[in-house]
């Protein structure tokens, strides 16, 4: 099975833009994550998406959303960009089993300048 | 709320040596506990998962054992290589439902020959 794919893989963007960035998960996965990796803060979660539904949303403002396809792929969006927004960004799906692993993509890595 | 505390790096071995990362969690209920590992310029690979106490997960030589009474799930492996030079990181989650992770912060292993 292919994994989880993510694009673009480098972005760069100015202050005040938006950006959209795109996620595949693996073949029959319907849970899809997506998290924001910074060397100050690591890891934080941002939101979840199961069956085009957001079940589960991090401690993040109204800038960032996101949403969920049919075909289970998701999007994640951010308007009026700030510095504080270059990270990371990982995706990772979930076969929605409940031994809750997940599996990630290999993320896009934003810069805003 | 949910917590992850692991060793702060990073962690200098010689090939070979032993490896233990420690890794403590705070949590409501009964969480299900991984470890994941990401390699320079890639995302998160998941190594090794427990779902319920004294589960032992285990995967390419490292192992990590479930201790409900300690909160713990420390990472170990009997004689590390070069190529297990990474950052690793310990995750829980909590179950209820959600998919969300919540990550310690991470430890830098390095493997020198």
């Amino acid at each position: 099975k292919a994994g989880v794919t993510q694009t673009p893989r480098y972005l760069i963007k100015t202050r005040g833009q938006q950006v959209t960035l795109s996620c595949s998960p693996i073949s029959g996965h319907r849970s899809v994550s997506w998290y924001q990796q910074t060397p100050g803060q690591g890891l934080q979660f941002l939101f979840e998406y199961f069956s085009e539904t957001q079940r589960n949303k991090g401690n993040f403002p109204g800038r960032f959303s996101g949403r969920q396809f049919s075909n289970s792929r998701s999007e994640m969006n951010v308007s009026t960009l700030e510095l504080g927004d270059s990270a990371l960004y990982l995706c990772a799906s979930s076969p929605g089993t409940r031994t809750y692993e997940q599996y990630f993509g290999p993320g896009t890595r934003l810069t805003v300048t | 709320g949910d917590s992850v505390t692991q060793m702060e790096g990073p962690v200098t071995l010689s090939e070979e040596a032993f490896l233990t990362i420690n890794c403590t969690y705070t949590a409501t209920g009964y969480p299900s506990l991984f470890w994941y590992v990401q390699y320079p310029g890639e995302g998160l690979q998941l190594l090794l998962k427990a779902t319920k106490a004294d589960d032992k997960g285990s995967n390419k030589g490292f192992e990590a054992t479930y201790r409900k009474e300690t909160t713990s799930f420390h990472l170990e492996k009997g004689s590390v290589q070069v190529s297990d030079s990474a950052v690793y990181f310990c995750a829980l989650n909590s179950g209820a439902g959600s998919y969300q992770l919540t990550f310690g912060k991470g430890t830098k292993l390095s493997v020198i020959p």
